[in-house]
């Protein structure tokens, strides 16, 4: 089982709807989680960051946290095409405070 | 120079050839990494150095070594390549002192193929 776990999807939404990302973490990982976009050829570019239970918004996106049932996710409002990407879920190792476990990534589709 | 740079951008290399990738950041981050990407396996930690002068090892280290020799250099060598280590690389760096929690910042990457 991998520490961080993400649907690899595809995910195939509409413009203009609400593209909804999910993960999953083991008791590996500590309570500080970040969000990254990468284009196919590109390299991961962090989006979102949440350390504390609840909701994080930043623009369109909205961060969650659930610490009780270790699941993180990634809400896109307004989902536009420049959004299809590859998210990857990415959380702190809790031994060593500052290595990352990585999700595989969710390809995401943003249909015009 | 802005942010993190790599080097070279791709490469084709023989089996058994010895080869260095190169990475270089200017944002005095203590932190670096490098992680392989494979399709379906995602991002792969190699190595990590906290600091100047420290190394660690990550999730898939046989086959590599670095050195950090300064704060701003972090090397990958590939002492004898094989085709497994077909892969994209990417270098990354944070400011996490201790048990900080700060972001990583990722460079370009380098694609290598291994023949």
């Amino acid at each position: 089982q991998k520490e961080v776990e993400q649907n690899s999807g595809p995910l195939s939404v509409p413009e203009g709807a609400i593209a909804s990302l999910n993960c999953t973490y083991s008791d590996r990982v500590s309570q500080s989680f970040f969000w990254y976009r990468q284009y196919s050829g590109k390299s991961p570019e962090l989006i979102m960051s949440i350390y504390s239970n609840g909701d994080k918004e930043d623009g369109r996106f909205t961060a969650q946290l659930n610490k009780a049932s270790q699941y993180v996710s990634l809400l896109i409002r307004d989902s536009q095409p420049s959004d299809s990407a590859t998210y990857l879920c990415a959380g702190i190792d809790s031994n060593t405070g500052n290595q990352f476990y990585f999700g595989t990534g969710t390809s995401l589709t943003v249909i015009p | 120079i802005a942010g993190i740079t790599q080097a070279p951008t791709s490469q084709i290399l023989a089996a058994g050839r010895r080869m260095t990738l190169r990475c270089t950041q200017d944002m005095r981050h203590n932190a670096m990494y490098w992680y392989r990407q494979d399709l379906g396996l995602g991002l792969r930690l190699i190595h990590y150095s906290n600091t100047a002068g420290t190394t660690g090892k990550g999730e898939v280290p046989d086959g590599y070594s670095v050195s950090r020799a300064n704060t701003d250099d972090f090397p990958l060598t590939l002492a004898s390549a094989v085709p497994s280590q077909t892969s994209v690389y990417f270098c990354a760096s944070s400011d996490s002192w201790g048990r900080g929690v700060n972001e990583q910042f990722f460079g370009p990457g380098t694609r290598l193929t291994v023949l």
